[in-house]
């Protein structure tokens, strides 16, 4: 199995739900990420964890809150999301440096 | 303040022609150097990638090339085909204890029939 899975594929929230980002892989690869992507911008580093510990938080704001349950499982957990939060979240995991397999994504609505 | 840059928007390219893709970083601690694909409502497919200590890794119709000192690279694929018409994103890599990667604004390469 060489791919990262993530559901849903879309999600549109009010700005008062809660809800979360489920990312998987079963490649055995070390690290999983989460970015954000707008459109016709560059994905966004949001969040790093090598061996199941959270290594990189790129200083984001706490309505989002991520949670790794094993090595093969990350979370991305929603809450009081905002309209400018609406974007693609990706997922991604790696064993070395840089050489990720991505997701297709989640697309967020926040209405 | 942008780490890694591509400046060029968009390329268009005649089929069985060069495309070059340009990127330049601003931070010396990167180590590895990658390029992705994308294509729409898809995730980011790697491509080829190149170590800080090499200046040039071939795979196929890709090459890419690392200069240092002026801290560019650049993807070749020779010859361009209609199905490498796509988004390409340059990334740099540096662990930090996780892998930090940055990826440019990325190019968008028209290679026409």
């Amino acid at each position: 199995d060489t791919e990262v899975t993530q559901t849903p594929k879309h999600l549109v929230m009010g700005m008062t739900n809660k809800k979360s980002l489920k990312c998987e892989q079963h490649m055995g690869h070390r690290a999983m990420y989460w970015y954000k992507q707008k459109a016709k911008k560059p994905p966004e580093l949001m969040f790093v964890y090598s061996y199941e510990k959270l290594s990189i938080n790129e200083s984001v704001p706490s309505r989002f809150s991520p949670e790794c349950p094993n090595s093969s499982l990350l979370n991305l957990h929603l809450h009081a999301l905002q309209p400018e939060d609406s974007a693609l979240y990706l997922c991604a995991s790696s064993q070395g440096p840089g050489h990720y397999t991505f997701g297709s994504g989640t697309r967020l609505t926040v209405v | 303040d942008q780490q890694v840059k591509q400046n060029s928007p968009s390329l268009s390219v005649q089929e069985g022609r060069i495309s070059i893709l340009n990127c330049d970083y601003t931070n010396s601690m990167f180590d590895y150097f990658l390029w992705y694909k994308k294509y729409p409502a898809e995730g980011p497919t790697f491509l080829i990638s190149i170590s800080s200590i090499k200046d040039k890794n071939e795979d196929g119709r890709f090459t890419v090339f690392l200069n240092k000192s002026a801290k560019h690279l650049s993807l070749h694929i020779v010859p361009s085909q209609p199905g490498d018409s796509a988004v390409y994103f340059c990334a740099a890599s540096e662990d930090t204890g996780g892998f930090k990667t940055i990826f440019g604004a990325g190019t968008r390469l028209f290679v026409k029939a």
